[in-house]
């Protein structure tokens, strides 16, 4: 059975860094994309990029250019998602999916919920 | 990179018919057969619902259906239930394996 389980909640402080975990089970991890979706309190979803787990090949939404960052550690079939300088407008769920063939994204995280505030 | 353009809201009793509409441009839902529909319900991830416009994946009722017409694809889904009710969200293929999505429609089920 396909599995994407995501870190839990967290909390910071604008100017602090942070990393989520997208951690996979049930497929080769290195056969299908991951993806991150950003969706800010009571908003749409907005699509932030792909990473290639094969070969940390990225694609990043220009909206997001130079915020966030992707990686991958394949030992243990996780995706991850970093910011370096988190700011308040960072609040939101963020959810990981795998995106197979034609790029659609067909299994889903549960969400990570960040908070930034002073 | 706009969100596609859908209705804010859409609503309809049981048992009937409603139809999401999700309008873009050339770049996007215009120039490509790549459109899916992603169904949230309070609280929840999404939920691949259609893909490649009129794809069901697996285990999706065949009470959904998809179309396009020129830079506008549809959501159907006749044969309304309460469990219906929720955020649906369309997404297009844009360029260089890049996507966007809509900005999000919630229907109601009266």
């Amino acid at each position: 059975e396909v599995q994407l389980v995501q870190s839990g909640t967290e909390v910071k402080k604008p100017g602090e860094s942070l990393k989520i975990s997208c951690k996979t089970s049930g497929y080769s991890f290195t056969t299908c994309w991951i993806g991150w979706v950003r969706q800010m309190p009571g908003k749409g979803l907005e699509w932030m990029g792909i990473i290639n787990p094969g070969d940390s090949d990225t694609r990043i939404n220009p909206s997001f250019q130079g915020q966030v960052s992707f990686s991958v550690d394949k030992s243990i079939n996780t995706a991850y998602l970093h910011w370096s300088s988190l700011k308040a407008s960072d609040t939101a769920m963020y959810y990981c999916a795998r995106q197979v063939d034609g790029g659609r994204f067909d299994y889903w995280g549960q969400g990570t919920l960040v908070t930034v505030s002073s | 990179q706009s969100a596609l353009t859908q209705p804010a809201s859409v609503s309809g009793p049981p048992g009937q018919s409603i139809t999401i509409s999700c309008t873009g441009t050339s770049s996007d839902v215009g120039g490509y057969n790549y459109v899916s529909w992603y169904q949230q319900h309070p609280g929840k991830a999404p939920r691949l619902t259609l893909y490649d416009v009129n794809r069901r994946p697996s285990g999706v009722s065949i009470r959904f259906s998809g179309s396009k017409s020129g830079l506008s694809a549809s959501l159907t889904i006749s044969g309304l239930q309460a469990d219906d009710e929720a955020e649906y969200f369309c997404a297009s293929f844009i360029s260089s394996a890049r996507w966007v999505f809509g900005g999000g429609t919630k229907l109601t089920v009266l």
